[in-house]
């Protein structure tokens, strides 16, 4: 596709449920970020894949929280046992090579937690 | 480390005025620096970025920001607000080693008084 693609773009899910988020970057891009945005707050970073290296997890706020990336293709976020406080949009990038390239952005999943 | 501090979290102009939006940064080596935009209901999208070279940078929508090493700063301007331009805008650094991850600041929501 043209651009990062997410899926879905909205969910909502009951508390204590799992959930999974998809993100589909543009082809060739070896790097991948997932970002929280809360309402009416600033992006919140959460992981970072680039290339083979290992990934940068310092942003993932429990052990709840998981992400993974197969080579420079799919990513997938996993929450396991939703908390109301998970409500959020997620966001995917996605970035062509290392360095000084901006990064491209999905429209996210908006996800809702009740 | 490297990290954006964005000065204002609300900054609110009248339709034709300067618009002056403040980007503090931290980074140990040479950064490169964007400014990404998000207007109401959208994702993000790149307004402008600084990688090397010519310290004025001009984005899209009128927008400009300089680059000052001596400040640590990557203010964003525009010379006459339009009504259109009320969105939220991100601060961001890449360091140009390391894992180089993107950094967003907590961003500023921008409002046009008409």
């Amino acid at each position: 596709g043209a651009g990062v693609s997410q899926s879905p773009s909205n969910k909502v899910t009951e508390k204590g449920k799992d959930v999974e988020l998809r993100c589909d970057p543009i082809s060739g891009h070896t790097a991948l970020y997932w970002y929280r945005q809360r309402l009416g707050q600033g992006l919140e970073f959460l992981i970072y894949f680039q290339g083979n290296s290992a990934p940068d997890k310092s942003g993932l706020p429990s052990d709840r929280f998981s992400a993974e990336r197969t080579g420079e293709s799919v990513s997938t976020l996993t929450i396991q046992r939703t908390q109301q406080e998970d409500s959020a949009v997620y966001l995917c990038a996605s970035s062509p090579r290392r360095g000084n390239t901006e990064a491209f952005f999905g429209q996210g999943t908006r996800l809702t937690v009740v | 480390a490297q990290s954006v501090t964005q000065l204002g979290s609300h900054v609110s102009v009248s339709e034709g005025a300067l618009v002056l939006l403040r980007c503090n940064y931290s980074s140990s080596v040479p950064p490169y620096l964007f400014w990404y935009v998000q207007y109401p209901n959208q994702g993000l999208q790149l307004l402008l970025k600084y990688t090397t070279g010519a310290t004025l940078v001009k984005g899209i929508n009128g927008f400009e920001a300089e680059f000052k090493k001596s400040e640590t700063s990557f203010h964003l301007t525009k010379p006459s607000a339009h009504m259109s331009d009320a969105a939220e805008y991100f601060c961001a650094v890449i360091s140009n080693f390391g894992n180089e991850k993107l950094t967003f600041g907590t961003g500023t929501r921008l409002t046009i008084i008409p």
